[in-house]
């Protein structure tokens, strides 16, 4: 079965670049899915910042498209993301996630499934 | 962007009743886009019902989902102790969002 494991800075500088990986294994990141990012801040609710394809094809959050880049790696069979110009409020559980589904009968399905553990990172001096 | 509002924010309920957990749109949204997590602390969120009404692999049929156009429902039909968690729902319209979650916790 596929798992996901998320790595990176656990603290990062206000005004600087978050970077995180999602490691895959299990299964191959050139499977017909996209893999997502999610984000969660402390005592809150589940944020979507973006998802890739192994072609490369990305989708963003608009809130967050200007600082946010996806990127897949498909020789490592994981996938990463750099978020920018961070502030306090990016302060977040993220979590990688297969965003897998189907289409049948003229209606496509969506979802999220499995999660990685999700990994903290801090913004903050 | 569709905002989801879930109902209620706290659930207070007894091992062996049943949950009624209520998910709305602020427009309408494809059943076929609608899904349910359950989240315990410290862990990441776990895929409980995708298109509205079908159960993920594994999960039990206590667990079932209801709903279409604005208004989506979650029902545990006899509450486990394992239940207790924090749930919330996630649709794709033009981009994914999810609600703000329903804490369901022990009376």
């Amino acid at each position: 079965q596929v798992q996901l494991q998320e790595s990176g800075p656990g603290l990062v500088k206000p005004s600087g670049t978050l970077s995180l990986t999602c490691a895959v294994s299990g299964g191959s990141i050139s499977s017909s899915n996209w893999w997502s990012w999610v984000r969660q801040p402390p005592g809150k609710g589940l944020e979507w910042i973006g998802e890739i394809y192994h072609s490369g094809s990305t989708y963003y959050n608009p809130s967050l498209k200007s600082r946010v880049t996806i990127s897949v790696d498909k020789s490592k069979n994981q996938f990463s993301m750099k978020l920018s110009s961070v502030t306090a409020a990016d302060t977040a559980v993220y979590y990688c996630a297969r965003r897998t589904g189907y289409c049948s009968d003229n209606s496509c399905y969506k979802w999220f499934d499995p999660w990685g553990q999700g990994t903290l990172v801090t913004v903050s001096s | 962007e569709i905002v989801l509002t879930q109902s209620p924010g706290t659930l207070s309920l007894s091992p062996g009743e049943r949950a009624t957990l209520s998910c709305r749109a602020s427009q309408s949204v494809s059943s076929s886009y609608l899904a349910w997590y359950q989240q315990k602390p410290g862990q990441a969120p776990r895929l409980l019902i995708y298109g509205a009404s079908s159960r993920a692999t594994g999960i039990s049929d206590r667990f079932s989902g209801s709903g279409s156009g604005t208004d989506f429902t979650l029902t545990i039909s006899r509450l486990e102790p394992e239940d207790f968690a924090v749930y919330y729902c996630q649709q794709y319209g033009s981009s994914y969002t999810f609600g703000q979650g329903t804490k369901l916790e022990i009376k």
